[in-house]
């Protein structure tokens, strides 16, 4: 069975500071992989995914994120954070055909001055 | 753009009342969610649907029902609210295929006293 793990729930940075948020999956192959972001209030909006191929995936927003497969991990990260990117994120795994997505329980981020 | 529409941002309902959810998306597309969404445990599917009058129970489907009458629309309903249905309710949609992204309606918080 797939699952997804976000060992973060919350994390503060400083504007300006680089960003990396943590995501393990567990899965037996190569899963599709997404980051959603959900500002207050708001639904989620997909960041970026990955399916195959270049594992360095650029998103929206100036995120990109890396998938290692040795690590099984799908780590976000942004250079420069910008007090609008405080939100949650989560990450999400599938593992194809009529699976349903698996989300992990999300990193919550505040960006201080 | 992909648009999807929750009939409420906000819901107050009592104890043993029937709530009924709405959610469209105008973008034709075959998949359906409903996801409740609570603070630590992330999204958690309830019922989603792959067309008109199917559905197929997701992690937590005790409570609730769902209809899909027409391809636009996913209805969740509450056939006698309890307190711990007290939550924020997604509605995502996703087009056939293997794309897997979904998208997202801004959310209901149903309170439930």
């Amino acid at each position: 069975a797939q699952s997804v793990t976000q060992p973060d729930i919350h994390i503060t940075v400083s504007e300006g500071a680089s960003l990396e948020l943590r995501c393990n999956y567990s899965y037996g192959a190569t899963p599709y992989l997404f980051w959603y972001v959900q500002s207050p209030g708001q639904g989620l909006q997909l960041l970026l995914k990955y399916f195959s191929g270049d594992t360095l995936v650029q998103g929206i927003k100036g995120f990109e994120a890396e998938f290692k497969r040795s690590q099984s991990s799908f780590n976000l990260r942004k250079p420069s954070v910008h007090w609008s990117d405080a939100a949650e994120y989560f990450c999400a795994v599938n593992s194809g055909g009529y699976q349903k997505v698996t989300f992990g329980t999300g990193t919550k981020l505040q960006v201080i001055p | 753009d992909v648009k999807v529409t929750q009939s409420s941002r906000y819901l107050v309902k009592r104890t043993g009342e029937k709530v009924f959810l709405e959610c469209v998306q105008d973008m034709d597309h075959e998949n359906m969610f409903w996801y409740r969404q609570d603070p630590g445990l992330g999204l958690r599917l309830i019922y989603f649907s792959y067309d008109v009058k199917m559905k197929e129970k997701g992690d937590i489907p005790e409570g609730y029902s769902v209809s899909r009458e027409k391809k636009e629309r996913f209805s969740l309903i509450l056939e006698s609210a309890s307190t711990n249905q007290t939550s924020m309710y997604l509605c995502a949609s996703e087009p056939t295929g293997y794309s897997y992204e979904q998208y997202f309606g801004p959310g209901t918080r149903l309170t439930v006293t």
